[in-house]
């Protein structure tokens, strides 16, 4: 069983860029969300995907973006990048309710804007 | 609206020591409870979950929390703490029917000296 995966591990973009971040979902797995943990702090939730439609969304404006393939794996894209995105990025998978009602989260994408 | 506090930022603790992290909540009922553990530059790793029923639950690496409704905490506690359980510590809440839709606190820091 293949746990959550992350591409890239490290990223350094210029303000106003944008990025793609890309997860591979765990095997069994079919809903994916996305956080940003800021330096320091807790990890928030940026928005979910399930079925391959978003499946609510946190507190981000809309330059924050996703997708899901029918693979289940996922994007998470940035558009115009401000230097306060900076920050791991970290994706979750999980099964539905009434399974094994777990979280498995990847290792993260550490973006730095400059 | 709900909330996650972790009053305590940083605690340090000698090795062979006990531990208790502090997690209070605020949300209309029952929500679902997890701690999790970050390594520097690593992902989130679950050490333990609360759904229902036993308020004491155990978890991996010898952790264990206890959840008091009264009180609205879920507090972590490890009888004796090990070097490699210096890290960063997460407590994090779901509402029953927000699954894949995690609200962390913004963590605790554990240092374990010799």
């Amino acid at each position: 069983e293949t746990g959550v995966t992350q591409s890239p591990t490290h990223l350094i973009k210029t303000r106003g860029q944008q990025v793609t971040l890309r997860c591979s979902s765990q095997s069994g797995h079919n809903t994916v969300s996305w956080y940003q943990q800021a330096l320091g702090q807790g990890p928030q939730f940026i928005f979910q995907y399930y079925r391959e439609e978003e499946n609510g969304r946190g507190n981000f404006p809309p330059r924050f973006s996703g997708l899901q393939f029918p693979n289940y794996s996922s994007e998470l894209n940035v558009n115009a990048l401000e230097l306060d995105d900076s920050a791991l990025y970290l994706c979750a998978s999980s099964s539905p309710p009434g399974q094994s009602y777990g979280y498995t989260f990847g290792s993260g994408t550490r973006l730095t804007v400059v | 609206a709900q909330s996650v506090t972790q009053p305590d930022i940083h605690i340090t603790v000698s090795e062979g020591a006990s531990l208790e992290l502090r997690c209070n909540y605020s949300y209309g009922a029952t929500p679902y409870l997890f701690w999790y553990v970050q390594s520097p530059g690593q992902g989130l790793q679950l050490l333990l979950k609360y759904f229902s029923g036993d308020t004491l639950v155990q978890g991996i690496k010898g952790f264990e929390a206890e959840f008091k409704r009264s009180q609205s905490s879920f507090n972590l506690r490890k009888p004796s703490v090990h070097w490699s359980d210096a890290a960063e510590y997460f407590c994090a809440l779901q509402p029953p029917d927000s699954w894949g839709k995690l609200q962390f606190g913004a963590g605790t820091q554990v240092v374990v000296t010799p």
